[in-house]
């Protein structure tokens, strides 16, 4: 069965430092793996995408990640953070091009101006 | 990214009556949408994976009789919330597959039963 987890419920970071939220999976096979980002009462938007190739993707908003196969990790990074970033990230796994994602539960970001 | 359209956002309705959510996705056609049930404070749980022109799959646990879900045209899933309760009060969210495995979501409709 596969899973996500993402340790950190809550995170609070200052304007402008640096950002790294975790995310680690259980997958049988090559996973494929996403970050989502949710402002309340909102539906979730793509962030990125990991399917293969280059272990460094690159999404929208400034955000990347990182695809560690050894430690099952998708770690979610932002070098400078932008009040307007706050928001609920979920990291998501599934299989090739099956559509039927596992979500994690979730890290709340807010952002101390 | 694909646009996915859900309407309505928000509702509210007396306990016992019952509730129609539409979804549409407005670029591109969809053979499969998926309906994920979100709490407060939690994750996204998928409810059902809703095919054109067949049954909809419900995921273990979920009522199908509760649940009706109609998938009758490849841009338009509509979910209903039959004889709804307390309980079904939530944030109802569909979802349309992309090319490589990632979903596309509705804004999300938030169920109120008074």
């Amino acid at each position: 069965a596969q899973s996500v987890t993402q340790p950190d419920i809550h995170i609070t970071v200052s304007e402008g430092a640096s950002l790294e939220l975790r995310c680690n999976y259980s997958y049988g096979a090559t996973p494929y793996l996403f970050w989502y980002v949710q402002s309340p009462g909102q539906g979730l938007q793509l962030l990125l995408k990991y399917f293969s190739g280059d272990t460094l993707v690159q999404g929208i908003k400034g955000f990347e990640a990182e695809f560690k196969r050894s430690q099952s990790s998708f770690n979610l990074r932002k070098p400078s953070v932008h009040w307007s970033d706050a928001a609920e990230y979920f990291c998501a796994v599934g299989g090739q091009g099956g559509n039927k994602l596992t979500f994690g539960t979730g890290t709340q970001l807010k952002v101390e101006l | 990214g694909a646009v996915v359209s859900q309407h309505p956002s928000r509702v509210i309705c007396k306990s016992g009556t019952s509730v129609k959510i539409e979804c549409r996705s407005l670029d591109f056609q969809a053979t499969t949408m998926f309906w994920y049930r979100q709490f407060p404070k939690k994750s996204l749980m998928l409810m059902a994976t809703s095919n054109e022109g067949s049954k909809a799959t419900y995921e273990q646990g979920v009522e199908k009789d509760k649940f009706l879900i109609n998938h009758a045209s490849l841009t338009l899933s509509t979910l209903t919330v039959t004889s709804a309760h307390p309980e079904d009060s939530s944030f109802y969210i569909c979802s349309c597959g992309g090319p490589v495995g990632e979903l596309f979501f509705g804004e999300g409709s938030r169920l109120t039963v008074l």
